[in-house]
């Protein structure tokens, strides 16, 4: 039982290219979460999902795009990388109406 | 705006002693909140939860605290170990059940 893994671990972009990071959760949970996380500071929601097919916006949605196409994934695509979106990315899942998110591991996103 | 915050950023006991981690909430229409533990290089771990209708929630050595009186959620671990040590973060459910707004975290260090 992997919990929730995140793909890839680590990156280093240019300014301007785009990529998609993977979250999968094998705990057949309907929620899913995209968190950033900068220095200092505590997580902020970027977007999340409340079930397959279903996306909405959370606190910092703009730059980023996201798809839930199979229940157990959860895209966050950012098409043109700026470096303000240098950070670290948690995806997270839950069950309906029970407390608390399971945390992937993050992935360290470098925009130079 | 409304948010979550903390009180001390960084926070220094000696193990064994018990530790209190603060955090003030202006939202007074939250009603459930989650402490989370974040170990170097990982993703935040639930500890804990409690929700308005509650005052006080025990755990294995941790209490939380509410007292929504002046908006204030306080984390409490009994007997505070070596392995304890980690930046502590309150959230705050504020829209609904599953979407959570986090503080920006106490550092907890642990001196053998």
């Amino acid at each position: 039982n992997a919990g929730v893994t995140q793909t890839p671990k680590f990156r280093v972009l240019k300014t301007g290219q785009s990529m998609t990071l993977l979250c999968a959760q094998d705990m057949n949970h309907e929620y899913m979460y995209w968190y950033r996380q900068d220095p200092g500071m505590g997580l902020r929601l970027i977007h999340y999902s409340v079930g397959e097919g279903t996306t909405a916006k959370g606190e910092v949605p703009d730059g980023y795009n996201v798809s839930r196409l199979k229940k157990q994934n959860f895209l966050l695509g950012l098409e043109s990388a700026a470096p303000s979106q240098t950070s670290v990315y948690f995806c997270a899942s839950s069950y309906s109406g029970v407390p608390g998110a399971f945390f992937g591991q993050g992935t360290r996103l470098t925009v130079v | 705006g409304e948010s979550v915050g903390l009180h001390l950023p960084t926070l220094s006991v000696q193990e064994g002693d018990n530790s209190i981690i603060n955090c003030a909430y202006s939202n007074s229409a939250s009603d459930y909140f989650i402490w989370y533990k974040q170990e170097s290089g990982k993703g935040p771990q639930f500890i804990i939860d409690i929700r308005s209708n509650m005052d006080k929630r025990q755990g294995q050595r941790v209490t939380v605290l509410l007292n929504k009186t002046v908006k204030h959620l306080s984390l409490q671990i009994a007997a505070t170990q070596p392995g304890d040590s980690a930046v502590y973060f309150c959230a705050e459910n504020r829209d609904n059940f599953n979407k959570f707004y986090f503080g920006s975290g106490t550092k907890l260090n642990v001196k053998p």
